[in-house]
């Protein structure tokens, strides 16, 4: 059981760039989501999905996109990088609707664009 | 709209001291959870305590204990006997259906 697992763990990019990062739970959760952390702040949601073929804008959902083909895989698109998207990427999964466990976080992938 | 507030910024206790970290938080909705994450300075997010919002009774994980007062919207975090190992940034979130929320944290220094 690995839990939340996310790659890269670091990743520098150029403006204009486009990369996917990877996120995969094994714990058959229906909730993952996406958010990012910039310095000196909490997190913020980007995207979530509630299950299979079903994805959901967060607050900050620009220049982001999601899919979710399968129950275990949530990788988030930039399609364009900028540097205003440097930051530090948690995905995370939580477990059926209506009950509030807690949430499960991936170790984070730190994203710089130059 | 959904928000949280940690007052905050920062916040230093005595080794072996409790302290009361504060959260308030604004919501329309009837069900929702309230959750504690840590994060040292490794970066990973560490779930600490959870309340439901129908919960009567104030959640307690070993040290940590929340202090919830839901009229006055409130879910303060108590850590009691401080420790050094303590010393982290503490987010205060609140889950909604296909949602969550956070703070911006408060930044707890654990002093020998």
């Amino acid at each position: 059981n690995a839990g939340v697992t996310q790659t890269p763990k670091f990743q520098v990019l150029k403006t204009g760039q486009s990369m996917t990062l990877q996120c995969a739970q094994d714990m058959n959760h229906e909730y993952m989501s996406w958010y990012r952390q910039d310095p000196g702040m909490g997190l913020r949601l980007i995207h979530y999905s509630v299950g299979a073929g079903i994805t959901d804008q967060g607050e900050v959902p620009n220049g982001y996109n999601v899919s979710r083909s399968t129950t275990e895989d949530f990788p988030l698109r930039l399609l364009s990088a900028a540097p205003s998207q440097t930051s530090v990427y948690f995905c995370a999964s939580r477990g059926l609707a209506g009950s509030y466990n807690e949430q499960f976080f991936g170790p984070g992938t730190r994203l710089t664009v130059l | 709209a959904q928000k949280i507030t940690q007052t905050q910024p920062g916040m230093f206790v005595q080794e072996k001291e409790a302290v009361t970290l504060d959260c308030t938080y604004d919501t329309s909705d009837q069900s929702y959870g309230l959750f504690w994450y840590k994060q040292p300075s490794s970066g990973e997010m560490i779930f600490l305590i959870y309340q439901g919002s129908y919960d009567e009774q104030n959640a307690t994980e070993g040290r940590y204990s929340l202090n919830f007062q839901k009229a006055r919207k409130s879910a303060n975090l108590v850590i009691s006997a401080s420790q050094l190992g303590d010393s982290a940034m503490y987010f205060c979130a609140m889950g909604l259906s296909g949602d969550m929320r956070f703070g911006a944290g408060t930044r707890l220094t654990v002093k020998p």
